[in-house]
């Protein structure tokens, strides 16, 4: 299967600071990449929809100024938490679609924030 | 947001048996995609299993087959001859390609096979 590589796995950031999340799709271009939360023993959370050249989607609920995301090139989006604070502290999941369908979705091995 | 009901939080079954796990979903949408995908301690999300709306005939992929029923809006999916690495979460999700390809959760089974 095609692979969505996730960076950093884990992060620790003091309270306040910035910290960015990247998603990259090594082996296909992905004009739509997809943001999710998750929570202990809980579901994915979808946060925003990333479309290569257009500014993101974002669900309802999700702060848009505090969940900057960027998706520069057909491989890359980047998940920019800012100003971290400590409920920012969870799992982040990133997801690519191949494919003109949208229908072959492909996941990130997730990145564990940790706001102290 | 479409909504995706995963009514079995935590599940068991012995190796070597079956077992069945159950979701529903509720959209007014004729043509959708409905998955199963596996989270196993690791976090990093695999699929197990896709079905498209559009065609009748059950999917299956090795032990994993699903029993999608369009009318009544169910996608169980069940495992045969269980194995000790099928332990993980199981989650039921479902995706529109008409509005933006957004993949939408359920809640998640915890499945353990015991040895």
């Amino acid at each position: 299967g095609a692979v969505v590589s996730q960076h950093p796995s884990w992060v620790i950031c003091k309270s306040g600071t910035s910290v960015k999340i990247e998603c990259r799709s090594l082996d296909f271009q992905a004009t739509t990449m997809f943001w999710y939360r998750q929570f202990p023993k809980q579901s994915l959370m979808l946060m925003a929809t990333s479309n290569e050249g257009s500014k993101a989607t974002y669900e309802q609920g999700v702060e848009k100024d505090k969940f900057l995301i960027n998706h520069a090139s057909l491989t890359l989006s980047t998940l920019t938490v800012t100003s971290a604070h400590p409920e920012d502290s969870s799992f982040y999941i990133c997801s690519a679609l191949r494919g003109p369908h949208g229908a072959e979705a492909f996941f990130g091995q997730g990145t564990r924030l940790t706001v102290v | 947001a479409q909504t995706v009901t995963q009514s079995q939080p935590e599940m068991s079954v012995q190796e070597a048996e079956t077992v069945t796990l159950s979701c529903t979903y509720d959209t007014s949408e004729n043509n959708y995609y409905l998955f199963w995908y596996k989270q196993p301690p690791s976090r990093q999300m695999i699929l197990v299993i896709r079905q498209e709306a559009y065609k009748q005939q059950n999917a299956t992929e090795n032990r994993f087959s699903v029993n999608f029923q369009k009318a009544a809006k169910s996608f169980s999916l069940k495992i045969s001859d269980s194995q000790l690495g099928d332990t993980a979460m199981y989650f039921c999700a479902f995706m529109n390609p008409n509005t933006g390809n957004q993949f939408y959760f359920g809640t998640g089974t915890s499945l353990t096979v015991i040895p």
